[in-house]
């Protein structure tokens, strides 16, 4: 069964880009979130996704935003690129509707601004 | 405000002799939680879970405890072994598991010296 699955893995934008992330979550998993780890704030939840609505959502700003597809795979996106943006984005999936579930990461997206 | 605590950046062990990480937290609406492992450059791995109405879950060399009125739990690794080495978080969940919005704690380093 394969794994949570981010594109790309790594990538270098410049301050004021946008950049746009991909996840495709693990087979039959309805709910996909994102969280940004950072050395000095660790993992920190963006919002999660769940039947294509955003179910939840951390404290970031506006310029963060996410959307999920009817198969469940789904992209974040981040305009206006600032210097302190840099970081690792993860993605993680989840059957969601059970109590007691696992939640799986991929193995992140690692975006440089410069 | 930190609501997921885990007040030891790092932990030396002697393989073989027992690893104790342990968390706090301060919202008393977690009723789930979850231990991940995590390499640097990959994404956390799950380790195992607790819900809140046990209080002690085991599975294999890893056991979680948890202590609802000291909102404390802690993860033992029993024996440790030098691929333990990595940083370990603790995550817990308002909703039992069921939704993808987790809220993690800043990560203990585990080093285990052969």
């Amino acid at each position: 069964k394969a794994g949570v699955t981010q594109t790309p893995r790594y990538l270098i934008k410049t301050r004021g880009q946008q950049v746009t992330l991909s996840c495709s979550p693990i087979s039959g998993h309805r709910s996909v979130s994102w969280y940004q780890q950072t050395p000095g704030q660790g993992l920190q939840f963006l919002f999660e996704y769940f039947s294509e609505t955003q179910r939840n959502k951390g404290n970031f700003p506006g310029r963060f935003s996410g959307r999920q597809f009817s198969n469940s795979r789904s992209e974040m996106n981040v305009s206006t690129l600032e210097l302190g943006d840099s970081a690792l984005y993860l993605c993680a999936s989840s059957l969601a509707g059970l109590s007691g579930n696992t939640i799986y990461f991929g193995e992140g997206s690692w975006l440089t601004v410069v | 405000d930190q609501q997921v605590k885990q007040n030891s950046p790092s932990l030396s062990v002697q393989e073989g002799r027992i690893s104790i990480l342990n968390c706090d937290y301060t919202n008393s609406m977690f009723d789930y939680f979850l231990w991940y492992k995590k390499y640097p450059a990959e994404g956390p791995t799950f380790l195992i879970s607790i819900s809140s109405i046990k209080d002690k879950n085991e599975d294999g060399r890893f056991t979680v405890f948890l202590n609802k009125s000291a909102k404390h739990l802690s993860l033992h690794i029993v024996p440790s072994q030098p691929g333990d080495s990595a940083v370990y978080f603790c995550a817990a969940s308002p909703y039992g598991g069921s939704q993808g919005n987790l809220i993690f704690g800043k990560g203990t380093k585990l080093s285990v010296k052969p």
